[in-house]
């Protein structure tokens, strides 16, 4: 399975977009960018996932570069409580999912 | 939709003695159930995969004999911590695939505490 690294830290003002970056250079053409956010002491939530194009839902917006070596995940408008760790993974059809060290992202009042 | 529930959400329990945890999806039928561990301030790591009717896989270095899992449907999955010591004190979380998809929903986590 592909590795991901991602910063290990972020800070972002409250109301503003958060942007997080993922690299996924050894990503193989049919692997899935994955990501998912885990709040304290919970289970990770989904937010959102893709393959090439990009991609939007309600939570959030995936960027996938052309090549899909990197990836950015950008929370529009961030609040206080999208404060979390968030994991980029990258899943082959086994659909196992290898979790990689994360980014924490703080929002700040 | 897609909503996985844990039980229970902490547990302690004496050294020695067996814990059992229930993985369940209660608005669909999940093919994969997936258990997991995390330690304080570290990332999730896989410990096995389960299908329904079959038996676990477990990721390299997961005792087997330790860690029984058991998926006996397509909506439960139980985690059986065997004679459990001080050093299985985690965050154990489970998670689901639906059938004919990709995603994994994640349930609460249970926090396992051994004295």
């Amino acid at each position: 399975d592909a590795k991901t690294t991602q910063p290990p830290s972020m800070d972002c003002a409250e109301g503003r977009a958060a942007n997080l970056p993922c690299n996924h250079s050894t990503i193989s053409g049919n692997e899935y960018v994955y990501w998912y956010r885990q709040i304290h002491s919970q289970g990770p939530q989904y937010i959102i996932h893709g393959l090439k194009n990009n991609e939007t839902n309600e939570m959030a917006s995936l960027i996938i570069t052309e090549d899909r070596k990197s990836s950015t995940l950008i929370l529009p408008h961030a609040t206080l409580r999208d404060t979390a760790v968030y994991y980029c993974i990258v899943r082959l059809g086994t659909y196992k999912y290898i979790f990689g060290t994360g980014t924490r992202l703080k929002v700040l009042a | 939709g897609a909503v996985v529930s844990q039980h229970p959400s902490w547990v302690i329990c004496k050294s020695g003695t067996s814990v059992k945890i229930e993985c369940r999806s209660l608005d669909f039928q999940a093919t994969t159930m997936f258990w997991y561990r995390q330690f304080p301030k570290q990332s999730l790591m896989l410990m096995a995969t389960s299908n329904e009717g079959s038996k676990a896989t477990y990721e390299q270095g997961v005792e087997k004999d330790k860690f029984l899992i058991n998926h006996a449907s397509l909506t439960l999955s139980t985690l059986t911590v065997t004679s459990a010591h001080p050093e299985d004190s985690s965050f154990y979380i489970c998670s689901a695939r639906r059938t004919a998809a990709y995603e994994q929903y994640f349930g609460p986590g249970t926090r396992l505490t051994v004295t």
